[in-house]
């Protein structure tokens, strides 16, 4: 069983820029969601899918953007990068309700500079 | 909304000696809680879940939770700790309606010799 993959491991990009980052669910979820995770903080949830389509989402501005894919992988974009936005971005995923739990990514650094 | 709070940032405990880490959660009815482990730039790894029924859970490596609803707490136990328990311990509860997960602002865990 592969559990949840993202890549890339590091990004450095300059204030303004726009980045994507990637992540593969483990066999068997179909349901991603992503979390921001600050220095020194808790992971704080960004929005989740399930069937392609965005089923939640937290309190982040419009330039954060995602799709879910057929294969359940998904894509987090962020527009218009901002010094704030440097931050550990992890991607769970699960099944349909979570009750087997949620398996995270090892995560994507990203530096805003 | 749901809340979690982790009282103590930080904690250092000697290596065989006993752990508890404390965790209380604000939300109006039977949560979903979870326990997670985060070693240093790596991804969120779970330790154990309480969805219903026994209220004293086991997990991974030899930790344990309680969920005491009187007290909206769900703490943390291991009997006698390792060196290689040194990371950063997470506690979250799950929002009904979808899997949003919200997380305690972590307490990080030292192991002395």
């Amino acid at each position: 069983e592969t559990g949840v993959t993202q890549s890339p491991t590091h990004l450095i990009k300059t204030r303004g820029q726009q980045v994507t980052l990637r992540c593969s669910s483990q066999s068997g979820h179909n349901t991603v969601s992503w979390y921001q995770q600050a220095l020194g903080q808790g992971p704080q949830f960004i929005f989740q899918y399930y069937r392609e389509e965005e089923n939640g989402r937290g309190n982040f501005p419009p330039r954060f953007s995602g799709l879910q894919f057929p294969n359940y992988s998904s894509e987090l974009n962020v527009n218009a990068l901002e010094l704030d936005d440097s931050a550990l971005y992890l991607c769970a995923s699960s099944t349909g309700q979570g009750q087997q739990g949620y398996t995270f990514g090892s995560g994507t650094r990203l530096t805003v500079v | 909304a749901q809340s979690v709070t982790q009282p103590d940032i930080h904690i250092t405990v000697s290596e065989g000696a006993s752990l508890e880490l404390r965790c209380n959660y604000s939300y109006g009815a039977t949560p979903y809680l979870f326990w997670y482990v985060q070693s240093p730039g790596q991804g969120l790894q779970l330790l154990l879940k309480y969805f219903s029924g026994d209220t004293l859970v086991q997990g991974i490596k030899g930790f344990e939770a309680e969920f005491k609803r009187s007290q909206s707490s769900f703490n943390l136990r291991k009997p006698s700790v390792h060196w290689s328990d040194a990371a950063e311990y997470f506690c979250a509860v799950r929002e009904t309606g979808f899997q949003k997960l919200v997380f305690g602002t972590g307490t990080r865990l030292l192991v002395s010799p």
